[in-house]
This record gives C-alpha cells, sequence and structure tokens, in this order.
C-alpha cells in the first residue's frame, strides 16, 4: 500500500464549478500537508499548507484536513480555465527520519 | 532570472553512457534534493541535501550518485544509464528553517535508448 494515495484523473469541470481535489495517507506521522500546483512543462509550485485538522482559505482555493480519517482535500470555488494543471498533495514527517513525500497528482481541465 | 535553474533542459542519450544532470540556486538556501516524475508514479526522492557536507539517499537511490559541490550546486549522476531512467527530473530547494516549501527547478527531460 502506498503511504499517500492519489487519483490521477484526468478530471473535467466546466467553467465555474466547484472542484474537489483529495488525497488518503496511511502514516498518522505526517505533520505538514501541502498542496503543489504543476502546469505542463513546469516544476510544481506550492499553493497551500496546513498544519493542523481543520479548513485553510487562500481566495478560491480552501485545504481541509482531517487527521482522523486520514484524508485531506483542496477545493476550487469558481474554477477558471487557468485553474487546468495538476495537482499534487505533499506531506511531511519531521520527527525521526525526515521525509517529504507527493502524492502521485491529479491532472485537472476546466473547460471555457 | 529563474531562483534554481537546471542544465541541460533535454537530454537524449544511449545506454551505458554517463550522465550529469546539473542543479544551481540563487536562493540562498541550504537544502537541495533531486526527484523524479514518472507517468502514474509522481515525484519519487533520489537523494537530498541538507548542507555541504550532508547526502542522503531518497527513496530511489540505485543507479544515481550525486555531489555538494557549494552551497548553491547539486548534481546528479547516472553512471551507466539504462532505459528506466528515461523520466522527468526536478531539482528543488528549500530553506533550512522552513524547508516546508520546496522551490522546485524547470525540469530535465532524460531519454535513454
Amino acid at each position: 500500500q502506498k503511504e499517500v494515495e492519489q487519483d490521477p484523473g484526468p478530471l473535467s469541470v466546466p467553467e465555474g464549478a466547484i472542484v474537489s481535489l483529495n488525497c488518503t495517507y496511511s502514516n498518522s506521522a505526517f505533520q505538514y500537508f501541502m498542496w503543489y500546483r504543476q502546469y505542463s512543462r513546469k516544476g510544481p509550485e506550492l499553493l497551500m499548507y496546513t498544519y493542523s485538522s481543520g479548513n485553510k482559505e487562500d481566495g478560491r482555493f480552501t485545504a481541509q484536513v482531517d487527521k482522523s480519517s486520514k484524508y485531506i482535500s483542496l477545493f476550487i470555488r469558481d474554477s477558471q480555465p487557468s485553474d487546468s494543471a495538476t495537482y499534487l498533495c505533499a506531506m511531511i514527517r519531521t520527527s525521526g527520519t525526515y521525509k517529504y513525500i507527493f502524492g502521485t497528482g491529479t491532472r485537472l481541465k476546466v473547460l471555457a | 532570472d529563474a531562483d534554481v535553474t537546471q542544465t541541460p533542459r533535454n537530454r537524449i542519450t544511449k545506454t551505458g553512457k554517463r550522465i550529469m544532470l546539473e542543479c544551481s540556486q540563487t536562493k540562498g538556501h541550504d537544502r537541495m534534493y533531486w526527484y523524479r516524475q514518472d507517468p502514474g508514479l509522481g515525484l519519487r526522492l533520489i537523494y537530498y541535501s541538507f548542507d555541504v557536507k550532508d547526502i542522503n539517499k531518497g527513496e530511489i537511490s540505485d543507479g544515481y550518485s550525486v555531489s555538494r559541490q557549494a552551497q548553491a550546486k547539486f548534481s546528479l549522476s547516472l553512471e551507466s544509464a539504462i532505459p528506466n531512467q528515461t523520466a522527468l527530473y526536478f531539482c528543488a530547494t528549500s530553506d533550512a528553517h522552513w524547508s516546508n516549501e520546496q522551490f522546485f527547478g524547470p525540469g530535465t527531460r532524460l531519454t535513454v535508448l
């Protein structure tokens, strides 16, 4: 079983839709949770990070962490064609051996 | 100018050849990383370095070696390239005091024939 599971998609939605992207994980030692966005032919860029369970909002983006269920989500409101990219979740364990692990990424296409 | 640069951006080589991928950064970060990205497998860590004297293996280090020549430079070598090392390779950096965010270079597309 992979430590981090992420549906690869692709996910196609119409412009203006609410998008939900998700990751599950198996290691309760993960402490920090990130979402990266990767445009085609580019390196990933950090979009949002969270530490504790709950929600964090930044503009049209909301990151949600449920540590009890080992489940994290990224919601995109009023999606735009410019949001079309691959979204990767990432998690860090800093206690014991350092570990920074990425999900496989979900490819999103927002149709105009 | 880009903060993290990688050379070359594209490379085609043959099985058995030695290849070096180079990474330079102007962010002043101590920590540097090498990843490979494959469809369906995502980003996987090859090696990482927390400072010039520190080198650590990641989850898929077999067949690779690294050199940290300076704080700003971290190179990845394939001593004898094989076709299953065909992938997109990324270098990344992070600050020692806030290492949660990694800054990625533009990637090197490597094809081994």
